[in-house]
């Protein structure tokens, strides 16, 4: 059974903050990673990986994938109040179209 | 606009009522899934359909019901034989053409709470 752990649970940061979030899973025929920012409703896509050690970014936002370590982290560069969310890792196997879900990071930014 | 639609956004239930969520999109994707959202967790799948008039149970089937007859609807039935359905419920869309199938796209939700 594929599985997905993120962590920590939770985070609580002061705005102008660097943050780490972690990703580790365990699936067969791995095919790739995402992230995904959930604020209140919709989760909204971030990212895909599918290439070890290949930089994705986006403002300040970035990630990356070990697939020897089995891990993905998401930094976060000068955290904003608007950053405050849920972020949600999720890995797809080569079986299908399904997405195997983490339980979520919950990001606080204060001011 | 293009997008996937859920609707209610709130949903009330007796104990003993089936219900049924809608879920709509026009974004010509073949593939479309049911997940469920508790407090503090992640997602859970139900249901999905990779094309119309099929689909396939998720990890959590038990106590729903969907249909697929139309490309662009989902709907997902939540029976009275779910035993705790209060709970987030999300729809989700992709396409399968090459190279873009993982990207899952969200609709903005159903909050179902059964009194």
């Amino acid at each position: 059974e594929d599985k997905v752990v993120q962590s920590p649970l939770s985070l609580v940061v002061h705005e102008g903050d660097t943050v780490t979030l972690n990703c580790s899973y365990e699936v067969t025929n791995f095919r790739s990673l995402l992230w995904y920012k959930q604020e209140k409703k919709a989760p909204t896509f971030l990212f895909m990986l599918t290439s070890s050690g290949i930089e994705k970014k986006s403002g300040r936002l970035s990630s990356i994938l070990d697939k020897k370590e089995l891990f993905s982290i998401l930094n976060i560069t000068a955290t904003q109040t608007g950053d405050s969310a849920v972020y949600l890792c999720a890995v797809a196997n080569n079986a299908g179209n399904m997405l195997t879900f983490g339980g979520g990071t919950r990001l606080m930014v204060k001011p | 606009d293009g997008g996937i639609t859920q609707s209610p956004k709130y949903l009330f239930r007796k104990e003993g009522q089936n219900v049924t969520l809608s879920c709509e999109q026009n974004l010509n994707h073949d593939a479309m899934y049911w997940y469920r959202q508790d407090p503090g967790q992640g997602l859970r799948l139900i249901y999905y359909s990779q094309i119309v008039n099929d689909f396939q149970k998720g990890d959590i089937a038990e106590g729903y019901s969907v249909s697929r007859e139309k490309k662009e609807s989902f709907p997902l039935t939540v029976t009275s034989a779910q035993k705790n359905p209060t709970a987030f419920y999300l729809c989700a869309s992709n396409s399968r053409l090459t190279g873009a199938t993982d990207t899952q796209y969200f609709g903005p939700g159903t909050r179902l709470t059964v009194l």
